[in-house]
């Protein structure tokens, strides 16, 4: 299964742009990369995912190398609410089977 | 119910004892996952489900651990002989096509 590394830990000064990296150097040709984040005492929600290309939604921008080893998550306008741990993930498909592996996240604070 | 609801919220067990966690997952949602997330950790895989079979349960750390979907639909998380190392958040979160995962909010299981 690829496996993702990321910072431990960042600071972000409210209303400017978060960028979290990750590095997925082990994954696939069909392996997508997906992005949760988990605030404290919650359950991880989903952000944004993508293969190849960069994609948007209304939460993220994901912006995916070419050679696919590393991607960045933009939170465009940070707040304090974006506070949270965020996990970047390769979803793998073995053995008949599609698995979602976290590995430890990185920690943004936002800071007023 | 709109999301993946899991109960109980929080259980606290003496060491020895025989604990169940409950995932009812969205409706329609044919894949069901189980994942362990211990303090200041990323959440662990413990198995999945597509419909009733357990198509992966690779994650299991013991015999002590089992899940069961009878109906394709409910999900039990069962603990026996607890042990202090088991108290963790375990998370439960079900997808209906091969995407985003949706999340529970966890059930805290503390284990004296």
């Amino acid at each position: 299964d690829a496996k993702t590394t990321q910072p431990t830990s960042m600071d972000c000064a409210e209303g400017r742009a978060a960028n979290l990296p990750c590095n997925h150097s082990t994954i696939s040709g069909n392996e997508y990369v997906y992005w949760y984040r988990q605030i404290h005492s919650q359950g991880p929600q989903y952000i944004i995912h993508g293969l190849k290309n960069n994609e948007t939604n209304e939460m993220a921008s994901l912006i995916i190398t070419e050679d696919r080893k590393s991607s960045t998550l933009i939170l465009p306008h940070a707040t304090l609410r974006d506070t949270a741990v965020y996990y970047c993930i390769v979803r793998a498909f073995t053995s008949g089977t599609y698995k979602y592996i976290f590995g430890t996240g990185t920690r943004l604070k936002v800071l007023a | 119910g709109a999301g993946v609801s899991q109960t109980p919220s929080n259980k606290v067990t003496e060491k020895g004892k025989y604990v169940e966690l409950r995932c009812d997952p969205i409706s329609g949602h044919t894949a069901l996952y189980w994942y362990r997330q211990s303090l200041g950790q990323g959440p662990e895989f413990l198995i999945y489900f597509q419909g009733t079979g357990a198509a992966d349960d690779s994650g299991l750390p013991n015999d002590r651990f089992f899940a069961v979907r009878p109906e394709g639909s409910v999900s039990t998380l069962k603990i026996q002989r607890t042990e202090r190392g088991d108290s963790a958040v375990y998370l439960c979160a079900s997808r209906l096509t091969p995407g985003e995962l949706f999340f529970g909010e966890g059930s805290r299981l503390t284990v004296l």
